[in-house]
């Protein structure tokens, strides 16, 4: 069972489409992650959030639009993808801001992404 | 530039035997190290971590790493596979000289043969 929820867990959308994928975490952490795993890869880092504030921006193109509402919640808006964003979309949560650093991250499962 | 390998991409064992997973990390210091099991469609767990101390590290499921300074090593082992531990590994380090975020090695994909 994983403490980090991620819907949905399969999404395929068209190249000109706007969708969204979601991300909830119930342990008090103050850090929430989105990672980018591409088949057969190891996770690459694309957004951290630290006290809802966005800390670090890994040269994501614009394209990807996060936004954390509230310490629990963390959303990836998707607009215009390409088909080489297919991907499995990772979610975690630290509970300290420097998790991604430390390496202590709880990973949710994964929303897995296919652009048509 | 500061790298992480792990050069098995597939390892095949019997269940019952030993494991070992090898990863080398490329960094002068003394990094944060970890290993990942990462199941078909899940997500990433960690295993265990080494930041300072006792280079014998134990972690979750049975598994422990050593780190070897000398070989800039941190390899991932387990005297007895189950069927379950069918899965892929990561091996990630953590240093300044990674930009402060954790790097992971490309992963060993481990098949367990009854």
């Amino acid at each position: 069972d994983t403490e980090v929820t991620q819907t949905p867990k399969h999404l395929v959308m068209g190249m000109t489409n706007k969708k969204s994928l979601k991300c909830e975490q119930h342990m008090g952490h103050r850090a929430m992650y989105w990672y980018k795993q591409k088949a057969k890869k190891p996770p690459e880092l694309m957004f951290v959030y630290s006290y809802e504030k966005l800390s670090i921006n890994e040269s994501v193109p614009s394209r990807f639009s996060p936004e954390c509402p509230n310490s629990s919640l963390l959303n990836l808006h998707l607009h215009a993808l390409q088909p080489e964003d297919s991907a499995l979309y990772l979610c975690a949560s630290s509970q300290t801001p420097t998790g991604y650093m430390t390496g202590e991250l709880f990973f949710g499962e994964g929303s897995r992404l296919t652009v048509l | 530039a500061q790298s992480v390998t792990q050069p098995d991409i597939h390892i095949t064992v019997s269940e019952g035997a030993s494991l070992e997973l090898r990863c080398n990390y490329s960094y002068g210091a003394t990094p944060y190290l970890f290993w990942y099991v990462q199941s078909p469609g899940q997500g990433l767990q960690l295993l265990l971590k080494y930041f300072s101390g006792d280079t014998l590290v134990q972690g979750i499921k049975g598994f422990e790493a050593e780190f070897k300074r000398s070989q800039s090593s941190f390899n991932l082992r387990k005297p007895s596979v189950h069927w379950s531990d069918a899965a892929e590994y990561f091996c990630a380090v953590g240093a300044s000289e990674y930009g402060n975020k954790l790097v992971f090695g490309a992963g060993t994909i481990l098949r367990v043969k009854s």
